[in-house]
């Protein structure tokens, strides 16, 4: 069973910095591209962050750009997202989805599974 | 990148049929067959549902169907069940500058 575990989430002040981690298991971690979605207290969901299998195509929605870093450890299993310069509407449930793959392809159009998400607050 | 319009709230009898409209533009919706949509019960992780526009993941109920013209793409839910009462989100691939954009989310309600 593929399984996602993210961790790292809490409480920090603006202007500062949180990494939070997402951990696989379950699935051949190098062969899957992989997102950051976050969802605001009683809120939609957004959109962070992509990064490809290999690292080699990375994006960022608006919002975070130049602020948070995406990468990841094939080796480790690891997905990690580094955020600098946190603001008070960074407070979200942070979640890691791979990109949906079938048995036969993995499709640019669905993200699954996810894991249960880590809350970040920024607060001071 | 704005995100895509949907409406707030749906509700339906149970075994009726309801759809969920999802609108965006010629740079998301109507550029790409890259529309997914997710369920979120409260307290949980969204689960995908469809993906490319009109494909079930395995294990998905056929109960759930997804299609797109234009720069709209809708889900249809048949045979309303208590259990599909939950929050329903579309997605879809957009400029490469914002490579995803999500919905603002329907609440479903089965009365």
């Amino acid at each position: 069973e593929v399984q996602l575990v993210e961790s790292g989430g809490g409480l920090v002040k603006p202007g500062g910095s949180l990494r939070v981690s997402c951990a696989a298991s379950g699935l051949t971690f190098s062969g899957y591209s992989l997102n950051w979605v976050r969802q605001a207290p009683g809120k939609g969901l957004e959109w962070v962050s992509f990064i490809s299998s290999s690292s080699e195509y990375i994006y960022y929605a608006d919002s975070v750009r130049g602020r948070f870093t995406v990468s990841r450890d094939n080796a480790k299993k690891s997905l990690y997202l580094q955020m600098n310069s946190l603001r008070a509407e960074d407070t979200a449930i942070y979640y890691c989805a791979t990109l949906y793959c079938s048995t036969t392809s993995c499709h640019y159009g669905g993200f699954g599974p996810w894991g249960q998400g880590t809350l970040v607050t920024v607060s001071s | 990148q704005s995100a895509l319009t949907q409406p707030a709230s749906v509700s339906g009898s149970p075994g009726q049929s309801i759809t969920i409209s999802c609108t965006g533009t010629s740079s998301d919706i109507g550029a790409y067959n890259y529309v997914s949509w997710y369920q979120q019960h409260p307290g949980k992780a969204p689960k995908l549902i469809i993906y490319d526009v009109n494909n079930r993941p395995s294990g998905v109920s056929d109960r759930f169907s997804g299609s797109k013209s234009g720069n709209t793409a809708s889900l249809t839910i048949s045979g309303l069940q208590a259990e599909d009462e939950a929050d329903y989100y579309c997605s879809s691939k957009g400029p490469s500058s914002t490579l995803y954009v999500f919905g603002t989310g329907t609440n479903v309600t089965v009365l």
